[in-house]
C-alpha cells in the first residue's frame, strides 16, 4: 500500500512554539500535499510540493521533501490555538490523474 | 474560489433504506470527483474516482452495487448508499479537481451518515 505514515500520531505544544510533523511514503510520487482537518469537518488544502522541489513556504508553513528518503515534513511556526487540527499528507503517484493516498495523520493540539 | 459543497451535512436513516449524498463544485468545472470514507480517528480511504460522463472506478474492496456513484455533470456527483446497514455509518467526504485547479483536490465539508 502506498499509504503514508505520519509521526508523531499526536502532538501537544504551547501556543507560540513550532510544530513539526513528518510523513513517509513508499513509492515514487508526482507531488505531495498537506491538508488540515478540523474535527468532524472536511479537509483544507495547505500546500503542494512537487517531486522536483525540495522546500516550499506558505505563510507560517514550511514543507520539505526528500525523495531519496521518501519523506516530507511540515513545520508550522509560531503556532496558534486555531492551528489545533489533524494534519494529513497525501501523495500523488497517479501520473496526472490526481488520485492521492492519504497518510495516517497527526493530531496537533496547541494549548493557549 | 474552488469551493465544494456537500449535501446533506448529516443524515440518520433506518437500516435497509438508501441514502443519496450530493457533491457540487460551486465555482469550477470538476472533471474528476473523488469519494472518500473516514472512520473515527482514522485517515481517509478512497472509495472511488469518477470522471464526468464516465463510469466510476472503484477501489479494491468497495462494492460498486452498494455505493452507486453518478457524475452526470461537471459540477455534480452523487453517492448513493443502497440498502444501508449500521456498518455503513461513517463520514463520507467528496473532493473535486478539474479545470483551473489541477493537481489539487478541493474537499467538501463531509456528510456524516448514521444508520440505525
Amino acid at each position: 500500500s502506498q499509504q503514508g505514515e505520519e509521526d508523531p500520531q499526536a502532538l501537544s505544544i504551547q501556543e507560540g512554539e513550532n510544530a513539526t510533523m513528518n510523513c513517509s511514503y513508499k513509492t515514487s510520487i508526482n507531488n505531495l500535499q498537506w491538508y488540515r482537518q478540523n474535527s468532524g469537518r472536511g479537509l483544507v488544502h495547505l500546500i503542494l510540493i512537487r517531486s522536483n522541489e525540495r522546500e516550499k513556504h506558505s505563510g507560517r508553513l514550511r514543507v520539505t521533501l526528500d525523495t531519496s528518503k521518501k519523506s516530507s515534513s511540515l513545520l508550522i511556526t509560531a503556532s496558534r490555538a486555531a492551528d489545533t487540527a489533524s494534519y494529513f499528507c497525501a501523495t500523488d503517484a497517479s501520473g496526472g490523474y490526481q488520485k492521492v493516498t492519504f497518510g495516517t495523520g497527526t493530531k496537533l493540539q496547541v494549548i493557549p | 474560489g474552488a469551493v465544494v459543497s456537500q449535501h446533506p451535512s448529516w443524515v440518520i436513516c433506518k437500516s435497509g433504506t438508501s441514502v443519496k449524498i450530493e457533491c457540487r463544485s460551486l465555482d469550477f468545472q470538476a472533471t474528476t470527483m473523488f469519494w472518500y470514507r473516514q472512520f473515527p480517528k482514522q485517515s481517509l480511504m478512497l472509495m472511488a474516482t469518477s470522471n464526468e460522463g464516465s463510469k466510476a472506478t472503484y477501489e479494491q474492496g468497495v462494492e460498486k452495487d452498494k455505493f452507486l456513484i453518478n457524475h452526470a455533470s461537471l459540477t455534480l456527483s452523487t453517492l448513493t448508499v443502497t440498502s444501508a446497514h449500521p456498518e455503513d455509518s461513517s463520514f463520507y467526504i467528496c473532493s473535486a479537481s478539474g479545470t483551473g485547479v489541477r493537481e489539487t483536490q478541493y474537499f467538501g465539508p463531509g456528510t456524516r451518515l448514521l444508520v440505525l
